[in-house]
């Protein structure tokens, strides 16, 4: 069943680590993003790319960095994670019509 | 940039009663309007959207409402049941992205 995935779904990780959060989809599609979840503050983007070379700031990227390493695969990355970054995260996919796809989420704790 | 505000934050219904979910957007270019559902602990899902070029969308329980003069757009449940409980998120596409609104969490009791 295509779907999308991410890795870990859980990880507790300390402040000034960095961490690493991937995705990877079998759906097809040139367009991934990622967002994070707070609770009362919704869905927030991250970063987005709709092909390999092209890279995108959303809302709140600061301290944040992604790799679109593949069509199918777009990384995020905490270089040195502090505790208001923890949240939960979300990779999701669209094709043309921008209906997304979302991943599991990643819960993510920085201690 | 698009700003997408969302009310009420929560909202209560008893089963079988509507439950009615507003957004404003701020980007008149907007013309992609998506409603997502996201139950507990897991990943929010489309229920429904509409375009631009239409006022109205039905698919059973739910409707989903667009007026661009005002450029407001609202989720509508009807006859609602316990599982309808969930965050719903509004969005509204920017360019070639969608910006969410901050959700709500609809409680529907037995």
């Amino acid at each position: 069943d295509a779907d999308v995935t991410q890795t870990p779904r859980n990880r507790i990780t300390k402040t000034g680590k960095r961490i690493m959060l991937e995705c990877s989809q079998t759906k097809g599609h040139d367009r991934m993003y990622w967002y994070r979840q707070d609770p009362g503050l919704g869905l927030r983007l991250i970063y987005y790319s709709f092909d390999v070379k092209d890279i995108n700031k959303g809302e709140i990227s600061d301290g944040y960095s992604v790799s679109r390493q593949a069509q199918a695969k777009f990384s995020l990355s905490l270089e040195s994670a502090i505790p208001n970054q923890t949240a939960l995260y979300f990779c999701a996919t669209s094709g043309t019509g921008l209906v997304a796809f979302f991943g599991q989420g990643t819960r993510l704790t920085v201690v | 940039g698009e700003n997408v505000e969302q009310h009420p934050s929560t909202l209560s219904v008893q089963e079988g009663d509507s439950a009615v979910i507003k957004c404003t957007y701020s980007d008149s270019a907007s013309n992609y309007f998506p409603w997502y559902k996201q139950e507990l602990g897991k990943r929010p899902q489309l229920i429904i959207d509409i375009r631009s070029n239409v006022g109205e969308k039905k698919d059973q329980r739910i409707a989903v409402t667009l007026n661009k003069t005002a450029k407001h757009f609202s989720l509508h449940i009807t006859e609602t049941q316990p599982e309808d409980s969930a965050v719903y998120f509004c969005a509204a596409k920017e360019t070639d992205k969608l910006i969410f609104g901050t959700g709500t969490r609809l409680q529907v009791f037995p």
